[in-house]
């Protein structure tokens, strides 16, 4: 297995809250992603990146941000956490953009 | 805009039976991918296509690829209990890094 983790892997916060997702990866792989996972919509991208300090928006990327200051780390924060972002959030990586993508264990988030 | 859509999403099999789950996208792309997701689990590369013509094969799964059409197909032989698990394709946009992915197919596989 790939070595991607992600922290915390479950959690519970209240709306407006700020929230940071961590995923760590051991691969030194170039392209890391977030994806949200919702019923029926399969797993949509938030944010990814190319490298150190390069990142770029996915198809879901408002109200998310998005640092990544290491190859092994990508954090994702919800600034103002909403209901809307209760979801499962995976983190990917890839060696190259063309290759698969290689999927953390998840974090469940609950916004109440 | 790439869309990805899958069919069936929901698909009840009896063990022994052969099926087919398709998945049709909206735009060029000669990239398209194919992973498998346990119940709370994450989710578990099966197949990687990439031009037109590709066909891969592992056990009892066998995934093509049509660019011309925009359509691939998982076909699922002989099915087996362990075989339950939902399955998404994913197709790669303009820029490989923008992964467009299918609603996902519930495969139940019963005895």
């Amino acid at each position: 297995d790939a070595g991607i983790t992600q922290s915390p892997r479950h959690k519970v916060t209240e709306t407006g809250t700020p929230v940071t997702l961590r995923c760590h990866q051991t691969e030194n792989h170039r392209y890391m992603y977030w994806y949200r996972q919702d019923p029926g919509h399969g797993l949509r991208l938030i944010h990814y990146s190319y490298g150190v300090k390069d990142t770029d928006k996915g198809e879901v990327s408002d109200g998310y941000s998005v640092s990544r200051s290491k190859t092994e780390d990508f954090l994702l924060t919800l600034e103002s956490a909403t209901s809307s972002q209760t979801s499962v959030y995976f983190c990917a990586i890839s060696g190259m953009s063309t290759d698969t993508q290689y999927f953390g264990p998840g974090t469940r988030l609950t916004v109440l | 805009e790439l869309k990805v859509e899958q069919n069936p999403l929901f698909l009840s099999m009896q063990e022994g039976k052969n099926y087919t789950i398709y998945c049709n996208y909206s735009t060029t792309s000669d990239r398209l991918y194919w992973y498998r997701q346990d119940p709370g689990k994450s989710l578990e590369s099966l197949f990687v296509l990439l031009s037109n013509g590709a066909v891969k094969q592992e056990g009892r799964l066998m995934a093509s690829l049509d660019t011309k059409a925009r359509l691939s197909t998982l076909h699922i032989t002989a099915a087996v209990h362990d075989l339950s698990a939902t399955y998404f394709c994913a197709v790669a946009g303009w820029n490989n890094n923008d992964m467009r992915f299918g609603a996902g197919t519930r495969l139940t596989v019963k005895p």
